[in-house]
């Protein structure tokens, strides 16, 4: 089983252009989320989506939008990429109720 | 801020020693998860303790949870040189969906 699969896993921007961030899942997740790591200050959520068709902002949006494209799929997308968005994304998704997540194995973007 | 804080930062022992690590949270939670992340790669769940438990094993893996004190423990014991990595407690919120919220997270060495 792949588990969750994102792409890519490298990229490097300039101030201004734009890129999705891909993710999918092979585990039939109900709940599917997008976090970023910056160093010294663990993962903070992006956006999630608690069910296919539902999309529900985290805890630092400001920049990005999501699109649940069906069950498996969820993308992240920066519309004009600044230095500050420079980190390691991770989508990760869950089974419906509390459970442990599974996470993806990142992408580190850049933003010069 | 962040909901948990983890307590070493860093932490560094000796083959075959038991590794303590601590969590604490601010706010009432309905479940608590520890994660770890070896460099460069995506977090790994570990083991979840649910607000009305009080203890959990999974292996060498021992988990405490303190409601009171808004605390958790996460206990290795015999460790090996495997289990170098980062290690992230992850709160969920009561009300929250299954949504979690990291902490920065405590690098456990564990040297030959």
């Amino acid at each position: 089983n792949a588990g969750v699969t994102q792409t890519p896993k490298f990229q490097v921007l300039k101030t201004g252009q734009s890129m999705t961030l891909q993710c999918a899942q092979d585990m039939n997740h109900n709940s599917m989320y997008w976090y970023r790591q910056d160093p010294g200050m663990g993962l903070r959520l992006i956006y999630y989506s608690a069910s296919e068709g539902t999309t529900d902002k985290g805890e630092v949006p400001n920049g990005y939008n999501v699109s649940r494209l069906n069950k498996r799929e969820f993308s992240l997308r920066l519309e004009s990429a600044a230095p500050s968005q420079t980190s390691v994304y991770f989508c990760a998704s869950s089974e419906e109720g509390v459970s442990g997540y599974t996470f993806g194995s990142g992408t580190r973007l850049t933003v010069v | 801020s962040q909901q948990g804080e983890e307590d070493p930062q860093a932490l560094s022992i000796q083959e075959g020693e038991n590794a303590t690590m601590n969590c604490s949270y601010k706010t009432s939670i309905n479940n608590l998860q520890w994660y770890r992340q070896n460099s460069g790669r995506g977090l790994v769940h570990l083991i979840l303790i649910r607000s009305n438990e009080r203890e959990k094993h999974s292996g060498r893996l021992r988990v405490t949870l303190d409601t009171s004190k808004k605390s958790s423990s996460l206990l290795i014991t015999a460790s090996r040189a495997a289990d170098t990595a980062s290690y992230f407690c992850a709160t969920g919120l009561t009300g929250g969906g299954n949504k979690l919220t990291f902490g920065t997270g405590t690098q456990l060495k564990v040297e030959l």
